[in-house]
């Protein structure tokens, strides 16, 4: 069955420093992978796409890598500020047929000032 | 531009009792959607309409659950009769139309079934 995995423990970093965030897929063909935030009681915001035929995406401090070989995608947050802590989901996606999207359980990330 | 509308923002019920949600989608957004999202999971789709029309319900536990989308805006998802696994936040987002592939959340319902 297809299955996504995030970092199950939540990430601290230190403020100024870069987080990575780790996305990891199996039995998946996505033709697009999405990361999204989520701030407490608010409903997930959408933050980068990516292409199967796309290695990397940057947006301001943001960074997003594709590896379909290693079936991974990277989420850099360069520079981290405490307004960066957040929980960050994934949502690889095949392309095909219905649109709705399936999310990993998310990463936690606390940046400590 | 209005976002995502969502009501109400909490609710509290008993098990076996009946709850509804309400959402109203970004104007002009063809697509509306329904997430389940329990406690440190992701959201997980419930169902998909496209205009007035469902694209997908396939994880939807329709032995309890309901939802409809008239006239091809408003959306209402229904629980009769809630079950303590119930309690959730449920989030409606939309998107433009299909194939466009970002969508906008509302801030969700959180749903307590005691």
């Amino acid at each position: 069955s297809q299955k996504i995995e995030q970092n199950s423990e939540a990430l601290n970093i230190q403020e100024g420093k870069t987080a990575t965030l780790t996305c990891n897929y199996t039995n998946y063909s996505p033709a697009y992978l999405q990361w999204y935030r989520q701030d407490p009681g608010r409903g997930p915001v959408f933050l980068l796409l990516i292409r199967e035929n796309e290695k990397e995406k940057r947006k301001e401090r943001l960074k997003v890598t594709f590896d379909t070989t290693l079936k991974q995608s990277l989420f850099h947050i360069t520079a981290s500020q405490p307004a960066d802590s957040a929980t960050y989901l994934c949502a690889p996606h095949s392309g095909g047929g219905a649109d709705g999207l399936t999310f990993g359980k998310g990463t936690h990330l606390i940046i400590q000032p | 531009e209005a976002g995502v509308a969502q009501s109400p923002r909490y609710k509290i019920i008993e098990k076996r009792q009946s709850v509804a949600f309400w959402c109203n989608p970004i104007s002009g957004h063809a697509t509306l959607y329904w997430y389940q999202q329990i406690l440190g999971q992701g959201p997980k789709l419930l169902i998909q309409f496209q205009n007035n029309g469902v694209v997908d319900d396939s994880q939807l536990p329709k032995d309890r659950f309901s939802a409809e989308r008239l006239k091809g805006v408003d959306s209402t998802l229904k629980i009769q009769p809630a079950k303590l696994e119930d309690s959730a936040v449920y989030l409606c987002a939309s998107s433009l139309d299909p194939g466009w592939e970002t969508q906008y959340f509302g801030p969700g319902t959180r749903l307590l079934v005691l």
